[in-house]
């Protein structure tokens, strides 16, 4: 089954522990994408990978990282997390060729006390 | 810059009614429109896109939009709504010439759907 696979589904942690979200897709598609959704704002885009290696800002990159060394892999890092990163994290995939139609995993629910 | 604006952020309808979710638009270029849905604890869902062919988009579950330049909107239909439509609808736009993964979501539409 074609799909992206986002782990772990929910995570509560605290203040300054560093912390990994996972995103695996299976469907080799070349596009990945992280997203934030918060209430009334719909979601924002945090990071985005055109391919392997190559890695871009979103428009609320402040406080993540990301890494793309497998092309099916795509993980959100938050390194010294903050309670205002608490939100509802989407990851994306899709073909590049097929303009701006991506496939999003179930999301994650990261609270950070 | 483009961006994107959903009027309602909640919507309530009777089975069987006609649905109706507006969304307007703002775009220096002919943008790429979309429309998502998300069901409760899911991720989302394409529902329909528009880039520039034909003006009147069909998309899964009876859903249709149609693409009006002149009023820069792009509203969501469906004749009848179903008890399983009830979930948040996201208006998107994208720069057709932008980077290809830059999208803008509207801050979203709760759909309540009642017997």
């Amino acid at each position: 089954e074609a799909q992206v696979t986002q782990n772990p589904r929910y995570l509560i942690t605290v203040t300054g522990k560093k912390l990994t979200v996972t995103c695996s897709q299976n469907m080799n598609h070349e596009y990945m994408s992280w997203y934030r959704q918060d209430p009334g704002l719909g979601l924002r885009q945090i990071y985005y990978s055109m391919n392997v290696e190559v890695t871009d800002k979103g428009d609320v990159p402040e406080g993540y990282k990301v890494s793309r060394k497998e092309k099916r892999n795509f993980p959100l890092i938050l390194e010294s997390p903050s309670p205002n990163q608490t939100s509802l994290y989407f990851c994306a995939s899709g073909l590049v060729p097929v303009k701006n139609i991506q496939y999003f995993g179930a999301g994650t629910r990261l609270s950070v006390l | 810059a483009q961006s994107v604006t959903q009027l309602d952020s909640h919507v309530s309808v009777s089975e069987g009614t006609p649905v109706l979710l507006r969304c307007n638009y703002s775009s220096s270029y002919s943008p790429s429109l979309f429309w998502y849905v998300q069901h409760p604890n899911k991720g989302l869902q394409l529902l329909l896109k528009y880039t520039s062919a034909a003006t009147l988009v069909k998309g899964i579950n009876g859903f249709e939009a149609e693409f009006k330049k002149s009023e820069t909107s792009f509203h969501l239909t469906k004749p009848s709504a179903h008890m399983s439509d009830a979930a948040e609808y996201f208006c998107v736009v994208s720069l057709t010439t932008d980077s290809w993964g830059k999208l803008q979501f509207g801050a979203g539409t709760q759909v309540v759907v009642t017997p």
